[in-house]
């Protein structure tokens, strides 16, 4: 267990329809990412919340969106799901705004149907 | 635009076998490079921190080098138990942290 807890585990949904993905963060860290992961694209990098707010953007599209709250954790909104969208979503957290170190949780397992 | 391209996408590899994985990237203005390990269905594991050209890192089986344009990652009599997807990143003068694909290792017993 990274510390790093990331709900659902799996998520199967339709076409056109919104989700959320949610990220509780390594105790003690402040800063949460995002990282979509397929086949095709490998790992790559959405959006990075520090201490509740944002600042890094990724290839995001204008279709998902993330927020970070006070008690830390995160949630990262998807909506008007595409096929394309299925991926695992991971979120990863790290103690200062430019730690080297990420801890990453186990996934979220998007599928679009 | 800053990319990490890594080599070979597959390995397959007999146990005690050695065999080394390639990454090599462009970044502007290199601040690390990373080298973690994912299995299948779980997050990426953080093996090694790299921060200059001849640096070397070292973990059981596992040494990691750096030179300006390339990282490798030595694999030293492997056992099935290192079978897993090891993955390379850099940061970026941005503090943006950019993955490879990754190399996918299969050590057979």
């Amino acid at each position: 267990d990274s510390g790093v807890t990331q709900t659902p585990k799996h998520l199967i949904t339709a076409t056109g329809q919104r989700v959320t993905l949610r990220c509780s963060p390594r105790s003690g860290d402040l800063s949460v990412y995002w990282y979509q992961q397929s086949l095709d694209q490998g790992l790559q990098f959405l959006i990075q919340y520090y201490n509740g707010e944002e600042r890094a953007k990724g290839n995001i599209l204008e279709r998902f969106s993330a927020q970070q709250f006070p008690d830390l954790h995160s949630e990262l909104n998807l909506s008007s799901l595409e096929l394309g969208d299925s991926a695992l979503y991971f979120c990863a957290s790290s103690v200062a705004l430019s730690s080297n170190v990420l801890t990453f949780g186990a996934g979220s397992r998007l599928t679009v149907l | 635009e800053d990319q990490v391209t890594q080599s070979p996408e597959a390995l397959r590899l007999q146990e005690g076998e050695s065999s080394s994985l390639n990454c090599s990237y462009t970044v502007s203005g290199l601040r690390g490079l990373f080298w973690y390990r994912q299995d299948p269905g779980k997050g990426p594991e953080f093996l090694f921190t790299l921060y200059s050209a001849g640096e070397e890192k070292e973990k059981e089986r596992l040494k990691a080098t750096l030179t300006k344009k390339e990282s490798f990652l030595h694999i030293t009599a492997p056992k099935p138990e290192d079978s897993a997807t090891y993955l390379c990143a850099v940061m970026n003068r941005d503090d943006k942290i950019i993955f490879g694909k990754g190399t996918r290792l299969h050590i057979l017993p």
